[in-house]
């Protein structure tokens, strides 16, 4: 079955500084990658997602790479805001019917003001 | 509009009792799953439902963990004869339908916090 790893497990940055947190994954007919930020008390939001056919995709200060024929994938924040201090997961899904969403083992990144 | 809800938000039983949590997904929602996460650890895939098919249960720890889906909206989640170690956040999600070969996001609850005493 699919594995994704994800590193690394904590990062640290000073604000304004740029953050990149990869991750790779083992299934070649994964096709979908969504990026999730959980703040302390909740639960995991999408900030972003990418599919298979996408190289690139860039929302605000956050973008994402896709790099299929390495199978890995990463995500990138620019300018980065003490609010941008979270656990970030990323996932890889195959699109096929029943568990079909793999998440990494999580990034802890904190932005030190 | 309104998210995926989950309730209890904090739960504290004591060991040998049976727990369970309830999911209410995003109206129109038709997938839904659970996952559990341990302190500081990722998220373990327990069970999806996907409408009326059957669901997928590979991830239930043991038999100790069941789960239904009532009229395909909200769901619950049983614990019977809990132990400690199934202290743990349990989180649910909802998508839209997942097609073989087009993934929705899943958007997720805040979690309902199980201590087991």
């Amino acid at each position: 079955g699919e594995n994704v790893e994800q590193h690394p497990s904590t990062l640290s940055v000073q604000e304004g500084d740029s953050a990149v947190i990869k991750c790779t994954y083992s299934d070649s007919a994964s096709n979908y990658f969504p990026w999730y930020k959980q703040e302390l008390g909740k639960g995991p939001q999408l900030i972003i997602d990418i599919r298979s056919n996408v190289g690139e995709k860039k929302d605000q200060r956050i973008a994402v790479t896709l790099n299929k024929t390495a199978k890995h994938f990463s995500l990138h924040i620019t300018e980065t805001q003490p609010e941008d201090s979270a656990v970030y997961f990323c996932a890889a899904s195959t699109g096929n019917y029943g568990q079909n969403f793999v998440f990494g083992p999580g990034t802890r990144l904190s932005v030190l003001p | 509009g309104a998210g995926v809800s989950q309730s209890p938000s904090n739960k504290v039983t004591e060991k040998g009792k049976d727990v369970e949590l309830r999911c209410d997904p995003i109206s129109g929602h038709t997938a839904l799953y659970w996952y559990r996460q341990s302190l500081g650890q990722g998220l373990e895939f327990l069970i999806y439902f996907q409408g009326n098919s059957a669901p997928d249960k590979s991830g239930l720890p043991s038999d100790r963990f069941s789960a239904e889906r009532t009229g395909g909206s909200v769901s619950t989640l049983t614990i019977q004869r809990t132990q400690q170690e199934d202290s743990a956040v349990y989180l649910c999600a909802s998508s839209p339908r997942q097609e073989r070969s087009y993934n929705s996001p899943l958007h997720f609850g805040n979690g309902t916090r199980l201590t087991v005493t």
